[in-house]
């Protein structure tokens, strides 16, 4: 199917575990950005990548970690998942053009829980 | 102080009336961006805007660039319109607001 996927859409994991969330998107864009969503705040940006093997930190980056091998895939690992990381997990895409991003298209989303 | 501030926080409205939520920015922006979250949690991109006003459907954008302010418009509410409405303005990177939960009561 064409669009952005994520999985898994739902990840209950233990302190202190590794576990990488994924991400595909099937338009070539460009770019690529990692949100996470937390109750009283906005969506917040962890990391973005222009272009494959092109990566950069965001708003909120410690404790992730992100690899762009391929355009399409943008995988975000939690190193050494904590509590704190406990949220809902976006995926989204854009293509650029001169510098002018167009719109965005959102993944549904990974909900993760870190007990 | 938010960069992006939107208002109100919740709505609740009746069917049929018309609904405004309004988004306050204060940094320099290449465009502002209304986004749709349902229940579910996805999120679709509704309006992109540099200037001016957009329409689609009974969604109605408006942005004055000189005040710093996005509205959203929604003509005729219907139940399925209960979301949460997000503004977003794009500088270099994207700067999101904490949304405006709207509920409709049929």
């Amino acid at each position: 199917d064409a669009g952005i996927t994520q999985s898994p859409r739902y990840k209950i994991t233990e302190t202190g575990r590794q576990v990488t969330l994924m991400c595909h998107q099937t338009w070539s864009h460009s770019y690529m950005f990692w949100y996470r969503q937390d109750l009283g705040h906005g969506l917040r940006l962890i990391y973005y990548s222009a272009a494959a093997d092109i990566t950069d930190k965001g708003e909120v980056p410690d404790g992730y970690v992100v690899s762009r091998s391929k355009t399409e895939n943008f995988p975000l690992t939690l190193e050494s998942a904590t509590r704190s990381q406990t949220s809902v997990y976006f995926c989204a895409s854009s293509e650029s053009e001169q510098g002018v991003n167009y719109g965005y298209t959102f993944g549904s989303g990974t909900r993760l829980t870190v007990v | 102080k938010n960069e992006v501030e939107q208002s109100p926080q919740n709505l609740t409205a009746q069917e049929g009336e018309f609904i405004t939520i309004n988004c306050s920015y204060s940094v320099g922006i290449s465009a502002l961006h209304w986004l749709q979250q349902h229940p579910g949690g996805g999120i679709v991109s509704l309006f992109m805007l540099s200037s001016g006003k957009k329409k689609h459907g009974r969604l109605i954008a408006t942005i004055n660039i000189q005040e710093k302010h996005s509205s959203l418009h929604i003509t005729a509410s219907h139940p399925r319109d209960s979301a949460v409405y997000i503004c977003a303005a794009q500088t270099y990177k994207y700067i999101f607001g904490t949304g405006t939960r709207l509920k409709v009561l049929a």
